[in-house]
C-alpha cells in the first residue's frame, strides 16, 4: 500500500520559532510537493521537488523553504514562524508523468502562537 | 489565468438521492484532471484521473466523466459514508507537475 508518512498530525509553536516538518514516502516517487490547506481558500502550493536536491517555488513560498538530500523524504522549513503560518500543511508525492495521481499524507495541522 | 471552480461548494442530500458535482476549468493545456475525497482532519484521498474529452471513470457509486470544459462528479444511491468534500484539480502542460485545486463541494449525506 502506497505510503505517505508526515512526522507530527499537530504542532504548537511560538511566534519567531524555526519550524520543520517532515515527509517521508515509500514509493519511490520522483515528485513531492507541499501544499497548504485553509478554509476558503483551498489547497495552495507552497513547494515542489522533482528530484534530489531540485526544489521549485509554488504560489505561495514566501517564508518557506525546502529541503530534499534523499528521494524518499521532503521537509519544509519555515524559517521564523509567525501567526499567519497556522495552518494544515499536506505533503504528496507523485511518479513521474502522474499517471495514477497524487498521495497525500494525513497533514500537520500547525498552529504558530 | 489558469482556474479551477467547483460547484455547489455544499451540498446535502438524502441517502439515496443521486446527485452531480461540478468542476469547471480554464487551463492553457489540460494534461490531467483529478477528482479526491478528503475527510475532516486528513489528506486528500486519490480517486481518479481523467485525460481526454469523452473519457469516464467509475468506482462504486462514483462516476466521473470528462468534457472540454468541465467534469463532474456522479454520485448514484449515496450513503452517509460517502459525507466527505472533494476536490477536483488539474495538472496543465508545460508546468512541472503541480496541480491547480479548486476549493472543493462539501457533500453531506442523511440517513
Amino acid at each position: 500500500d502506497v505510503k505517505v508518512t508526515q512526522s507530527s498530525r499537530y504542532l504548537v509553536k511560538r511566534t519567531g520559532e524555526k519550524v520543520f516538518l517532515e515527509c517521508v514516502q515509500d514509493m519511490d516517487h520522483e515528485n513531492m510537493f507541499w501544499y497548504r490547506q485553509d478554509p476558503g481558500l483551498g489547497l495552495r502550493l507552497i513547494y515542489f521537488s522533482y528530484d534530489v536536491k531540485m526544489k521549485e517555488k509554488g504560489d505561495i513560498p514566501e517564508g518557506y523553504s525546502v529541503s530534499r538530500e534523499k528521494k524518499e523524504r521532503f521537509s519544509l522549513i519555515l524559517e521564523s514562524a509567525s501567526t499567519n503560518q497556522t495552518s494544515m500543511y499536506l505533503c504528496a508525492s507523485t511518479a513521474y508523468g502522474y499517471t495514477f495521481g497524487s498521495y497525500f499524507g494525513s497533514g500537520t495541522r500547525l498552529t504558530v502562537v | 489565468e489558469d482556474q479551477v471552480t467547483q460547484s455547489p461548494e455544499a451540498l446535502r442530500l438524502q441517502e439515496g438521492e443521486s446527485s452531480s458535482l461540478n468542476c469547471s476549468y480554464t487551463v492553457s493545456g489540460l494534461r490531467g484532471l483529478f477528482w479526491y475525497r478528503q475527510d475532516p482532519g486528513k489528506g486528500p484521498e486519490f480517486l481518479f484521473t481523467l485525460y481526454s474529452a469523452g473519457e469516464e471513470k467509475e468506482k462504486e457509486r462514483l462516476k466521473a466523466t470528462l468534457t472540454k470544459k468541465e467534469s463532474f462528479l456522479h454520485i448514484t444511491a449515496p450513503k452517509p459514508e460517502d459525507s466527505a468534500t472533494y476536490l477536483c484539480a488539474v495538472h496543465i502542460w508545460g508546468s512541472q507537475g503541480n496541480l491547480i485545486f479548486g476549493k472543493g463541494t462539501k457533500l453531506s449525506v442523511k440517513p
